[in-house]
Protein backbone atom coordinates (compact mmCIF):
# COMPACT_ATOMS: atom_id res chain seq x y z
CA UNK A 1 0.00 0.00 0.00
CA UNK A 2 1.40 3.39 -1.19
CA UNK A 3 -0.04 4.88 2.34
CA UNK A 4 -1.50 7.80 3.19
CA UNK A 5 -1.21 10.62 0.51
CA UNK A 6 -0.57 14.16 1.11
CA UNK A 7 -0.68 17.02 -1.78
CA UNK A 8 1.32 19.66 -1.73
CA UNK A 9 4.33 18.81 0.31
CA UNK A 10 5.27 22.63 0.59
CA UNK A 11 2.67 25.68 0.37
CA UNK A 12 3.66 29.26 0.56
CA UNK A 13 0.62 31.57 0.06
CA UNK A 14 0.15 35.06 0.93
CA UNK A 15 -2.62 36.17 3.30
CA UNK A 16 -5.83 36.43 2.09
CA UNK A 17 -5.58 33.88 -0.37
CA UNK A 18 -7.35 30.43 -0.16
CA UNK A 19 -5.34 27.08 0.27
CA UNK A 20 -6.61 23.76 -0.12
CA UNK A 21 -4.45 20.44 1.46
CA UNK A 22 -5.51 17.11 0.25
CA UNK A 23 -5.26 14.10 1.58
CA UNK A 24 -6.20 9.80 -0.14
CA UNK A 25 -6.26 7.41 3.29
CA UNK A 26 -5.18 4.56 2.91
CA UNK A 27 -7.84 1.71 1.33
CA UNK A 28 -10.20 -0.03 3.44
CA UNK A 29 -9.21 2.50 6.32
CA UNK A 30 -12.87 4.11 7.66
CA UNK A 31 -11.04 6.68 9.99
CA UNK A 32 -9.80 9.87 8.76
CA UNK A 33 -8.28 12.57 10.59
CA UNK A 34 -6.45 16.10 9.92
CA UNK A 35 -3.97 17.26 12.52
CA UNK A 36 -1.79 20.81 12.66
CA UNK A 37 1.44 20.88 14.20
CA UNK A 38 3.75 23.60 15.50
CA UNK A 39 6.40 24.42 17.94
CA UNK A 40 3.87 25.93 20.37
CA UNK A 41 1.06 23.19 19.95
CA UNK A 42 2.25 20.41 18.94
CA UNK A 43 -0.04 17.97 17.80
CA UNK A 44 -3.33 19.46 17.56
CA UNK A 45 -6.38 17.54 16.20
CA UNK A 46 -8.43 19.70 13.98
CA UNK A 47 -11.42 17.46 12.89
CA UNK A 48 -12.38 13.54 12.16
CA UNK A 49 -14.18 11.73 9.51
CA UNK A 50 -15.90 8.17 10.28
CA UNK A 51 -17.05 6.49 6.51
CA UNK A 52 -16.90 9.90 5.12
CA UNK A 53 -19.09 11.64 8.46
CA UNK A 54 -17.61 14.47 10.01
CA UNK A 55 -17.99 13.40 13.58
CA UNK A 56 -15.98 16.01 15.89
CA UNK A 57 -14.53 19.25 14.39
CA UNK A 58 -14.75 20.61 17.76
CA UNK A 59 -10.69 21.59 16.92
CA UNK A 60 -10.96 23.26 14.50
CA UNK A 61 -9.81 26.64 14.95
CA UNK A 62 -12.88 29.12 13.43
CA UNK A 63 -15.24 29.59 10.61
CA UNK A 64 -12.05 30.10 8.20
CA UNK A 65 -11.40 26.33 7.95
CA UNK A 66 -13.36 23.64 6.92
CA UNK A 67 -12.77 19.78 5.63
CA UNK A 68 -14.98 17.61 3.53
CA UNK A 69 -14.95 14.34 2.24
CA UNK A 70 -16.41 13.28 -0.58
CA UNK A 71 -15.59 9.97 -0.67
CA UNK A 72 -13.85 6.76 1.05
CA UNK A 73 -10.79 7.88 -0.69
CA UNK A 74 -10.63 11.50 -0.43
CA UNK A 75 -10.53 14.46 1.80
CA UNK A 76 -9.57 18.26 1.96
CA UNK A 77 -8.97 20.85 4.29
CA UNK A 78 -9.44 24.44 3.21
CA UNK A 79 -8.37 27.63 4.95
CA UNK A 80 -9.87 30.79 3.46
CA UNK A 81 -8.79 33.13 3.72
CA UNK A 82 -5.62 32.08 5.28
CA UNK A 83 -3.63 33.96 8.02
CA UNK A 84 0.26 34.35 8.88
CA UNK A 85 -0.66 32.63 12.19
CA UNK A 86 -1.93 29.45 10.02
CA UNK A 87 1.36 28.50 8.85
CA UNK A 88 1.87 24.79 10.72
CA UNK A 89 2.36 21.53 8.90
CA UNK A 90 -0.84 19.65 8.56
CA UNK A 91 -0.94 15.81 8.96
CA UNK A 92 -3.31 13.58 7.30
CA UNK A 93 -3.53 10.11 9.16
CA UNK A 94 -6.08 7.47 9.16
CA UNK A 95 -7.14 3.69 10.46
CA UNK A 96 -9.25 1.03 10.70
CA UNK A 97 -12.08 1.35 13.65
CA UNK A 98 -10.38 -1.03 15.79
CA UNK A 99 -8.61 -0.12 19.37
CA UNK A 100 -6.08 -2.46 18.41
CA UNK A 101 -4.75 -0.13 15.77
CA UNK A 102 -3.23 3.27 16.07
CA UNK A 103 -3.01 5.77 13.38
CA UNK A 104 -0.98 6.16 9.93
CA UNK A 105 0.12 9.30 9.26
CA UNK A 106 1.03 11.07 5.59
CA UNK A 107 3.92 13.10 5.19
CA UNK A 108 2.31 16.50 6.11
CA UNK A 109 1.48 19.80 4.19
CA UNK A 110 4.53 22.45 5.26
CA UNK A 111 2.08 25.61 4.82
CA UNK A 112 3.53 28.70 5.04
CA UNK A 113 1.41 32.37 4.97
CA UNK A 114 3.46 35.17 4.53
CA UNK B 1 -9.68 18.64 29.22
CA UNK B 2 -8.33 15.55 28.98
CA UNK B 3 -4.28 16.11 29.28
CA UNK B 4 -1.50 14.22 28.70
CA UNK B 5 2.20 15.34 29.47
CA UNK B 6 5.45 15.06 28.73
CA UNK B 7 9.23 15.48 29.54
CA UNK B 8 10.11 18.18 26.77
CA UNK B 9 13.96 17.41 26.97
CA UNK B 10 16.23 17.04 25.77
CA UNK B 11 16.84 13.72 27.05
CA UNK B 12 20.43 12.84 26.50
CA UNK B 13 21.91 9.46 26.56
CA UNK B 14 24.95 7.78 25.25
CA UNK B 15 25.18 5.17 22.80
CA UNK B 16 24.40 1.50 24.30
CA UNK B 17 22.66 2.96 27.21
CA UNK B 18 18.79 2.82 28.31
CA UNK B 19 17.00 5.75 26.75
CA UNK B 20 13.61 5.97 29.25
CA UNK B 21 10.83 7.98 28.44
CA UNK B 22 7.95 9.15 30.75
CA UNK B 23 4.15 9.83 30.15
CA UNK B 24 0.93 10.77 32.06
CA UNK B 25 -2.29 10.99 31.39
CA UNK B 26 -5.22 12.47 33.27
CA UNK B 27 -8.44 10.25 31.99
CA UNK B 28 -8.80 7.51 33.74
CA UNK B 29 -11.33 5.98 31.10
CA UNK B 30 -8.14 6.04 28.80
CA UNK B 31 -8.51 2.45 26.89
CA UNK B 32 -4.99 2.74 24.34
CA UNK B 33 -1.62 3.57 24.52
CA UNK B 34 0.83 3.94 21.72
CA UNK B 35 4.15 5.52 21.54
CA UNK B 36 5.18 7.46 18.32
CA UNK B 37 8.50 8.35 17.04
CA UNK B 38 9.18 11.45 14.98
CA UNK B 39 12.47 12.38 13.07
CA UNK B 40 12.99 16.03 12.25
CA UNK B 41 11.10 17.37 9.33
CA UNK B 42 8.98 13.54 8.91
CA UNK B 43 5.49 12.27 10.25
CA UNK B 44 5.02 10.49 13.51
CA UNK B 45 5.53 7.11 13.05
CA UNK B 46 3.74 4.03 15.18
CA UNK B 47 6.50 2.19 17.06
CA UNK B 48 4.45 0.55 20.01
CA UNK B 49 1.04 0.48 21.44
CA UNK B 50 0.03 -1.47 24.61
CA UNK B 51 -3.51 -1.98 26.31
CA UNK B 52 -2.90 -3.94 29.49
CA UNK B 53 -0.66 -3.32 32.67
CA UNK B 54 2.65 -4.64 32.63
CA UNK B 55 5.44 -4.52 29.76
CA UNK B 56 5.21 -5.26 26.24
CA UNK B 57 8.07 -5.68 24.37
CA UNK B 58 9.48 -5.53 21.05
CA UNK B 59 12.90 -6.06 19.99
CA UNK B 60 14.84 -2.91 21.54
CA UNK B 61 11.80 -1.49 22.66
CA UNK B 62 9.84 -2.21 25.78
CA UNK B 63 6.44 -0.31 26.53
CA UNK B 64 5.16 -0.08 30.47
CA UNK B 65 1.47 0.22 31.81
CA UNK B 66 0.47 1.66 35.12
CA UNK B 67 -3.43 2.22 34.41
CA UNK B 68 -3.67 2.68 38.63
CA UNK B 69 -0.83 5.48 38.46
CA UNK B 70 -2.19 6.90 35.38
CA UNK B 71 1.50 6.36 33.43
CA UNK B 72 3.21 4.69 30.51
CA UNK B 73 6.43 4.42 29.89
CA UNK B 74 9.11 3.58 27.06
CA UNK B 75 12.35 2.24 27.39
CA UNK B 76 15.01 1.78 24.45
CA UNK B 77 17.48 -0.62 24.99
CA UNK B 78 21.09 -0.56 23.40
CA UNK B 79 20.52 3.65 22.37
CA UNK B 80 21.77 4.20 18.89
CA UNK B 81 22.28 7.52 17.49
CA UNK B 82 19.58 6.45 14.94
CA UNK B 83 16.91 6.52 17.75
CA UNK B 84 17.91 10.38 18.24
CA UNK B 85 14.07 11.64 17.13
CA UNK B 86 11.11 13.11 19.29
CA UNK B 87 8.83 10.81 20.60
CA UNK B 88 5.23 11.49 21.49
CA UNK B 89 2.81 9.48 23.62
CA UNK B 90 -0.74 9.21 22.50
CA UNK B 91 -3.58 8.05 24.60
CA UNK B 92 -7.05 6.83 23.56
CA UNK B 93 -10.25 6.84 25.38
CA UNK B 94 -13.60 5.98 24.18
CA UNK B 95 -13.83 6.14 20.75
CA UNK B 96 -11.37 6.94 18.05
CA UNK B 97 -9.74 9.86 19.14
CA UNK B 98 -5.81 9.81 20.61
CA UNK B 99 -4.88 12.73 22.40
CA UNK B 100 -1.15 13.26 22.04
CA UNK B 101 1.27 14.40 24.29
CA UNK B 102 3.69 17.14 23.67
CA UNK B 103 6.78 15.05 22.88
CA UNK B 104 10.15 14.09 24.29
CA UNK B 105 13.60 14.80 22.47
CA UNK B 106 15.62 12.19 22.63
CA UNK B 107 19.22 12.85 21.77
CA UNK B 108 21.76 9.76 22.01
CA UNK B 109 25.40 10.40 21.79
CA UNK B 110 27.99 8.37 19.56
Amino acid sequence: DAGVIQSPRHEVTEMGQEVTLRCKPISGHDYLFWYRQTMMRGLELLIYFNNNVPIDDSGMPEDRFSAKMPNASFSTLKIQPSEPRDSAVYFCASSFSSDNYGYTFGSGTRLTVV
Amino acid sequence: QKEVEQNSGPLSVPEGAIASLNCTYSDRGSQSFFWYRQYSGKSPELIMSIYSNGDKEDGRFTAQLNKASQYVSLLIRDSQPSDSATYLCAVRGYGQNFVFGPGTRLSVLP
